[in-house]
């Protein structure tokens, strides 16, 4: 089965820095891979997702990049606020499947 | 809100009471699932409802039970539950098809075995 990893488990940044969550995955034929925030005591939220026909994505501070030849796809966040501090999952599936296989989580800590 | 509640926040039984958690969705969704998430752990999947038809149950302990009455209520009924059953179970809906198609979360459920 599909076998995701991700890391670091934790980043801390400074307030306005970049940070950069990477994870890669074992099943070539994934072609989804969502990306998810968790805040404390709410469950993961959908932040932003690509699929395998799209090499890069961006929703206004947050980007995702994908190299399939390489299995592994990242999250960038540029210009980070004292909102973004939260624990960040990856995931992956296979299309017109229901099981989502995720990654171990990063949490993120925004220093002031 | 994300559209996906579940009840209760939090729980505290012994190990030999009978519980159930419910996840009520009014999205228009017609797969529902259940996970569990532990400290330092990927999300595991345990069970997946497509159409009320259970599609998938990844070697969950029958002591975990599901129930799916109707597209927009999912129940997991515990009884003679583990102390390493402690976790946070999260209810998700999508719409058929998988997870690209509107996959949302509910908050969870706190679960403390004693």
């Amino acid at each position: 089965g599909e076998n995701v990893e991700q890391h670091p488990s934790t980043l801390s940044v400074q307030e306005g820095d970049s940070a950069v969550i990477k994870c890669t995955y074992s099943d070539s034929a994934s072609n989804y891979f969502p990306w998810y925030k968790q805040e404390l005591g709410k469950g993961p939220q959908l932040i932003i997702d690509i699929r395998s026909n799209v090499g890069e994505k961006k929703d206004q501070r947050i980007a995702v990049t994908l190299n399939k030849t390489a299995k592994h796809f990242s999250l960038h966040i540029t210009e980070t606020q004292p909102e973004d501090s939260a624990v960040y999952f990856c995931a992956a599936s296979i299309g017109g499947n229901e099981k989502l296989t995720f990654g171990t989580g990063t949490r993120l800590t925004i220093i002031p | 809100e994300t559209g996906v509640t579940q009840t209760p926040r939090h729980l505290v039984m012994g190990m030999t009471n009978k519980k159930s958690l419910k996840c009520e969705q009014h999205l228009g969704h017609n797969a529902m699932y259940w996970y569990k998430q532990s400290a330092k752990k990927p999300l595991e999947l345990m069970f997946v409802y497509s159409l009320e038809e259970r599609v998938e149950n990844n070697s969950v302990p029958s002591r975990f039970s599901p129930e799916c009455p109707n597209s927009s209520h999912l129940f997991l009924h515990l009884h003679t539950l583990q102390p390493e059953d402690s976790a946070l179970y999260l209810c998700a809906s999508s719409k058929e098809g998988g997870p690209r198609y509107g996959y949302t979360f509910g908050s969870g459920t706190r679960l403390t075995v004693v």
